[in-house]
């Protein structure tokens, strides 16, 4: 079975600092691994995902996400945050070798950009 | 293009009272899916559709049903609505087809059971 752990429900940051929101998965194969964001009364939307190739990956909004297998780990960071940063993120992931079309997410952090 | 829509935004029912909620999409896409939101728990998938004509089982699928109407439709309905059942609820599509496209989301049905 799959899963993905958002270790801290909310994380709070300056304006200006850097951000790192945290995500660790489990799957029986290599994964696919994916970043929303859900700004409040809205539906989700997407940030980027990891394929394969190159363990950095870049999304939108200034956004990029570190890929690491050996720590199963897919955080997403942004150098420098902005109040319009502030919402709620979800890590998910899938299970490539699996054949159920399913994804997993996690249960979400709330992000709060301080001014 | 609109994306995905969902109807009605919001709905009270009363325990036992059935509903239908509706969800289109115009990118042309095969998959699409039905998931609920509650507090803590992120997002979790009640039903999908692989592709027009088919649907399956997600998570959590007690108490619930869908149909697939065509490419553009997929419905989900609440036969005898339990408080159990007060949600957040969003319908999803994605090109399918490949494991890793991303799902686009719909803005979501607040539903509550009295």
């Amino acid at each position: 079975a799959q899963s993905v752990a958002q270790p801290e429900d909310q994380v709070n940051v300056a304006e200006g600092n850097p951000l790192t929101v945290k995500c660790t998965y489990s799957v029986s194969g290599n994964p696919y691994l994916f970043w929303y964001v859900q700004y409040p009364n809205r539906g989700l939307q997407f940030l980027l995902k990891y394929i394969t190739g190159d363990n950095l990956v870049k999304g939108s909004y200034g956004f990029e996400a570190e890929f690491n297998k050996s720590q199963t780990s897919f955080h997403l960071k942004k150098p420098s945050a902005l109040v319009s940063d502030s919402a709620l993120y979800f890590c998910a992931v899938r299970d490539r070798t699996g054949g159920y079309q399913k994804v997993t997410f996690g249960t979400g952090t709330k992000l709060q950009v301080i001014p | 293009n609109a994306g995905v829509t969902q109807t009605p935004k919001f709905q009270v029912l009363k325990t036992g009272q059935s509903m239908t909620l509706q969800c289109a999409q115009d990118m042309n896409h095969n998959s699409m899916y039905w998931y609920r939101q509650d507090p803590g728990m992120g997002l979790r998938l009640i039903y999908y559709s692989a592709s027009e004509g088919t649907t399956d089982k997600g998570e959590v699928p007690n108490g619930y049903n869908v149909s697939r109407l065509n490419k553009r439709e997929f419905s989900l309905r609440l036969e005898s609505a339990a408080p159990s059942q007060t949600s957040v609820y969003f319908c999803a599509s994605s090109e399918g087809g490949a494991y890793y496209n991303e799902q686009f989301f719909g803005p979501g049905t607040r539903l509550t059971v009295l």
